[in-house]
């Protein structure tokens, strides 16, 4: 296990579309994190999963937007109706509860663009 | 509300000048607080971690202090590098239990070190 995988890479969307991103954690991390950063900007919170259960949610966080952590391993963030405020680079964060002095590790991120 | 400050937004320097990168935060019950390499489109890479218990971390060319009661952190990075030039970013996670587990970031601070 390398890192944090995310997928895809980067996506170009039609404002109005559906867009589903993927986040793998490390596979012994049981907490998973998702940020949204925009440019020239730091990394904001979106929301945070204990295996699979939701625990908290930014209120930058519209109702078209959710998230999934299913069986407690990947997760998906999905935006529907994308709108053009949307475009920013999505993070996804993994860290294990018995390992908390470790900190955070990122992926590499989805770069969202919508036009 | 936590709130983390990076001054300066930007800072060039001559390859070879050591670099001083400033964080504030502005509540001091933080759990810890960690410092991020981001190179530009890329993910965040992390370089320190340091708990609120400690004064400060040492890694290679890189030392972070941390004075919680003043709110202040500095990430020294001695004999810059051409290879250096990145956005570095702090963010701190609260300690309060209420407060949840997530990092409250800072701006960053664009180096760029001119060889």
């Amino acid at each position: 296990d390398t890192g944090v995988s995310q997928n895809p890479r980067h996506k170009i969307t039609k404002r109005g579309q559906n867009v589903t991103f993927r986040c793998d954690p490390i596979s012994e991390h049981n907490r998973l994190y998702w940020y949204r950063q925009t440019l020239g900007q730091g990394p904001e919170f979106l929301t945070y999963f204990q295996n699979e259960a939701q625990l908290e949610k930014s209120r930058l966080l519209s109702d078209r937007f959710s998230a999934e952590r299913p069986k407690g391993s990947f997760s998906t963030l999905e935006i529907q109706r994308t709108e053009q405020g949307d475009s920013a680079m999505y993070l996804c964060a993994s860290s294990s509860r018995t390992e908390i002095n470790y900190g955070y590790t990122f992926g590499s991120g989805t770069r969202l663009t919508v036009v | 509300k936590q709130e983390v400050t990076q001054i300066p937004a930007a800072l060039s320097v001559p390859e070879g000048e050591n670099l001083v990168l400033n964080c504030s935060f502005t509540d001091s019950a933080i759990y810890n607080l960690q410092w991020f390499r981001q190179d530009p489109g890329k993910g965040l890479t992390s370089l320190l971690l340091i708990q609120s218990s400690q004064r400060e971390q040492t890694s290679g060319r890189l030392n972070a202090s941390l004075d919680k009661s003043s709110g202040r952190s500095t990430l020294y990075i001695a004999a810059s590098q051409p290879g250096d030039s990145a956005t570095y970013l702090c963010a701190v996670r609260d300690g309060v239990k209420a407060a949840g587990n997530k990092l409250t970031f800072g701006g960053g601070t664009r180096v760029l070190v001119k060889p």
